[in-house]
């Protein structure tokens, strides 16, 4: 069974810059996560979609930050301007249930952004 | 504000020893409790998965559950130093799926 696919896997862009990062979740799978991870930290969530509807966006800069996630399937994450503070890796995850038992999450390999 | 604790190590074991990794949270009606495995410069990989108050075992892995002291622990047999990684504690939010994460502890198996 193939895994979380992510794209690109670097990128480093210069401070107000935009960026995108694309994510293809486990098949089958309806529930996706948008994680931030800092250096040193735990993953801090950033949106959590079921299907194509948005469940938890509560940790999500919206000035900045944006996702989609239109056909239920894949998703891309866009940050506009970008700022020092968001360099980190950014992992997508999913998971076959959005309940609260039961819902394992598995990572893909991440895009580590390098904001200069 | 929810919140996972964790101690950030190293702990340092020798090779073959016992493992123990602990782990607090915050949020009384949390439901699930998720252990990760995370080597530098890659992404967490699920390790352990608990439900229920108790012990949960598979392979050299065996996690802890005290929902009462609002605890949960992951012990690693015969460590290896294959399993020299952060170890990430998850906890799932107020009867939602997304999950909280302490900051991990990293564990040093010495040969």
């Amino acid at each position: 069974e193939a895994g979380v696919a992510q794209s690109p896997r670097y990128k480093i862009i210069e401070k107000r810059q935009s960026v995108a990062f694309w994510c293809n979740p486990i098949s089958g799978h309806a529930t996706l996560y948008w994680y931030q991870q800092i250096l040193g930290q735990g993953p801090k969530l950033l949106i959590q979609f079921q299907n194509n509807g948005v469940v938890d966006d509560s940790q999500l800069p919206k000035d900045r930050f944006s996702a989609e996630r239109l056909k239920g399937v894949d998703s891309t994450l866009k940050i506009q301007p970008a700022k020092l503070e968001d360099s980190a890796v950014y992992l997508c995850a999913s998971s076959l249930e959005s309940g609260p038992s039961y819902n394992e999450q598995f990572f893909g390999p991440g895009t580590r952004l390098t904001v200069l | 504000q929810k919140e996972v604790e964790q101690n950030s190590g190293p702990l340092s074991v020798p090779e073959g020893a016992i493992a123990s990794l602990n782990c607090t949270y915050s949020d009384r009606v949390s439901q699930s409790f998720f252990w990760y495995r995370q080597y530098s410069g890659k992404s967490p990989e699920l390790i352990m998965s608990i439900y229920s108050n108790g012990d949960k075992e598979d392979g050299r892995f065996t996690a802890q559950l005290n929902k009462a002291s609002q605890y949960v622990s992951l012990l690693i047999r015969d460590s290896q130093p294959s399993d020299s990684a952060t170890y990430l504690c998850a906890v799932n939010n107020r009867g939602y799926s997304t999950l909280t994460f302490g900051k991990g502890t990293m564990l040093l198996v010495s040969p």
